[in-house]
């Protein structure tokens, strides 16, 4: 009965792969989000998707392409891996707007993506 | 540039006592104010909100305080207790563009709480 989950939790890949995460929530969110949490521990949104529509892109590099084949769904795809990729990875979904501003966010176990 | 800062990377009390994790933010655009909560291996689980019309918040042992004016919030945790020991992250959240029902959060660096038996 997870509410937000990914797959894979570890990915040890070599530099130059192409590989995916996978994340699913069953809250019955509209919105769902990607975060990087790299060495220095800051949590940086992504991207965030509404109803499959893109809504957020935070100046990620075009090697990173979510992927959202529906409202439950938010997959991330990383072509040509770089040294520099490697972090946690944590997918995160929400419905703003549930009776009070601001938005709060159910995340995920989180993926940590070692780049070789 | 950090819009949400924790200060103290870290923070040490014994059990029973009281625990105080502080924020401090620059954006005045920012509404609603989250604490999360991340042991090592997992996602960071929701522990206490805050909206921004209102100063203090309280939810069985914790409790979060807001000053909008000096851009500071705070969680109080009391009594602490050895379980409550794990990473603190502050979060605010700001409607993006007008008219829309989109947010962003912006988190803070994370406090590591120990709660010592």
């Amino acid at each position: 009965d997870t509410a937000v989950s990914q797959t894979p939790k570890y990915l040890v890949t070599q530099m130059g792969n192409d590989k995916s995460i996978k994340c699913e929530q069953n809250l019955g969110h509209d919105t769902m989000y990607w975060y990087k949490q790299d060495s220095k521990k800051f949590l940086k949104i992504m991207f965030s998707y509404n109803n499959k529509e893109l809504i957020i892109n935070e100046t990620v590099p075009n090697r990173f392409s979510p992927k959202s084949p529906d409202k439950a769904h938010l997959n991330l795809h990383i072509n040509s891996l770089e040294l520099g990729d490697s972090a946690v990875y944590f997918c995160a979904s929400s419905h703003p707007g549930q009776g009070h501003p601001g938005d709060t966010q159910y995340f995920g176990p989180g993926t940590r993506l070692t780049v070789l | 540039d950090q819009q949400v800062k924790q200060n103290s990377p870290s923070l040490s009390v014994q059990e029973g006592r009281i625990s105080i994790l502080n924020c401090d933010y620059t954006n005045s655009m920012f509404d609603y104010f989250l604490w999360y909560k991340k042991y090592p291996a997992e996602g960071p689980t929701f522990l206490i909100s805050i909206s921004s019309i209102k100063d203090k918040n309280e939810d069985g042992r914790f409790t979060v305080f807001l000053n909008k004016s000096a851009k500071h919030l705070s969680l109080h945790i009391v009594p602490s207790q050895p379980g409550d020991s794990a990473v603190y992250f502050c979060a605010a959240s700001a409607l993006l563009g007008s008219g829309g029902s989109n947010y962003k959060l912006t988190f803070g660096k994370g406090t590591l709480l120990t709660v010592n038996p």
